[in-house]
């Protein structure tokens, strides 16, 4: 069966330290792998996005990794803040383009 | 620019009854997609609209229905509420197949 799997349990870091969450998907042939942050009562907010033929995207303080041989996608939030604390989902988008599937999120929590 | 805007923010229903959703997406927006929150699920994808087609649908019954305008705007309907239902209700659009745009959802409470 396919799935989209992201660590269901909290991850607590330090300020300042990297933050690295994991997507690993089974039965999919993504075109291209989104990750979105969602904060308490709100609507999700679209962060990165990489394609199949990409290995590595950068914005700011965000990098996303793409290794379609392992099927994962990493996230890592670099010099993380406690503003940075929220819900992170990552999505992706099957190659015939039905629709945009997510994962159950992962709790980040930035400790001052 | 106005971002996605869904009327209305909470609602409550009983069993049996029915309900619809409005959402309005940004403007230029052609493609309007329509997801449910909970916690056990996650967000899982309902229907997607695009100049008034609706173009992909996900695993919902048929109790969910939707509908575009011509001016983008979107409504879903579900009808015969059950207690399951109970959700958060996004609306997100988009300008093409990329990023989705989230307004802040309906939160349905069925009892």
């Amino acid at each position: 069966s396919q799935k989209i799997e992201q660590n269901s349990e909290a991850l607590n870091i330090q300020e300042g330290k990297t933050a690295t969450l994991t997507c690993n998907y089974t039965n999919y042939s993504p075109a291209y792998l989104q990750w979105y942050r969602q904060d308490p009562g709100r609507g999700p907010v679209f962060l990165l996005l990489i394609r199949e033929n990409e290995k590595e995207k950068r914005k700011e303080r965000l990098k996303v990794t793409f290794d379609t041989t392992l099927k994962q996608s990493l996230f890592h939030i670099t010099a993380s803040q406690p503003a940075d604390s929220a819900t992170y989902l990552c999505a992706l988008m099957n190659t015939g383009f039905q629709k945009l599937v997510f994962g159950t999120g992962t709790r980040l929590l930035v400790s001052p | 620019k106005a971002g996605v805007t869904q009327t209305p923010r909470y609602l409550i229903k009983t069993r049996g009854q029915q309900v619809t959703l409005s959402c309005s997406p940004i403007s230029g927006h052609r493609s309007v997609s329509w997801y449910q929150q909970t916690p056990g699920q996650g967000l899982q994808f309902l229907f997607e609209y695009f100049s008034e087609t609706q173009r992909n649908k996900g695993n919902f019954p048929g109790r969910f229905s939707g509908r575009q305008f011509s001016n983008s705007r979107s409504e879903m309907n579900v009808s015969t509420l059950e207690l399951g239902d109970s959700a958060l209700y996004l609306c997100a659009s988009s300008p093409g197949l990329n990023e989705q745009f989230f307004g802040p959802g309906t939160r349905l409470t069925v009892l």
